[in-house]
């Protein structure tokens, strides 16, 4: 399943809103009724976090500025005032048709 | 909290063993995963392990090149990765799979295949 992430590039002022697009090329909901896309961050130099499960569920101490949602095949991720620490890459990936497990290209957050 | 090890400079063709430590989960209640990064690009998903270690999954472009296993008794996962080629050079991640995606990453070790 291709997920195609737009915009691939991002410039936000602090304090403003930032929003991520994910869209799959099959719907992700899974034959027992859930829909596997997540969220994670990556700042620069460190490993992944993830943010966001199940489309809107989110991991343990995520800021709630942080939230997900969508259906089906779109998804968003969406930040309500970007942060200094929010900077880096974002990537959704689905487990509902695994194998293989696939992540979107990444989008890069940065500050204007 | 998971450690990955055994990264390191290998020619083409060559072999590497990686290895995760786990702690703080009750391990072998877990599918693990390993997730690989090549430099200045995106994640790609590399192969799974059932918690018992009876089933394991694999991208297409490690198959018959790539193993991996897990030793429940001491925590540990790995990556035994044979015939290598350039295009594996990438930081490798462990990852504990939880809902089918997965939560917490290893620091990653770095795999640089070179001659």
């Amino acid at each position: 399943i291709v997920l195609t992430q737009s915009p691939l590039s991002l410039a936000v002022s602090l304090g403003q809103p930032a929003s991520i697009s994910c869209r799959s090329g099959q719907s992700l909901v899974h034959s027992d009724g859930n829909t596997y896309l997540s969220w994670f961050h990556q700042r620069p130099g460190q490993s992944p976090r993830r943010l966001i499960y199940m489309v809107s569920e989110r991991d343990s101490g995520v800021p709630d500025r942080f939230s997900g949602s969508g259906s089906g095949t779109e998804f968003t991720l969406k930040i309500s005032r970007v942060e200094a620490e929010d900077v880096g890459l974002y990537y959704c990936m689905q487990g509902t048709r695994w194998p293989p497990y696939t992540f979107g290209q990444g989008t890069k957050l940065e500050i204007k | 909290q998971l450690v990955e090890s055994g990264g390191g400079l290998v020619q083409p063709g060559g072999s590497l063993r990686l290895s995760c430590a786990a702690s703080g989960f009750t391990f072998d209640r877990y599918w693990m995963s390993w997730v690989r990064q090549a430099p200045g690009k995106g994640l790609e998903w590399v192969a799974n392990i059932r918690q018992n270690g009876s089933d394991q999954y694999y991208v297409d472009s490690v198959k018959g090149r790539f193993t991996i296993s897990r030793d429940n008794a001491m925590n540990l996962l790995y990556l035994q990765m044979n015939s290598l080629r350039v295009e594996d050079t990438a930081v490798y991640y462990c990852a504990r799979v939880s809902f089918t995606s997965f939560n917490p990453w290893g620091q990653g070790t770095l795999v640089t295949v070179s001659s």
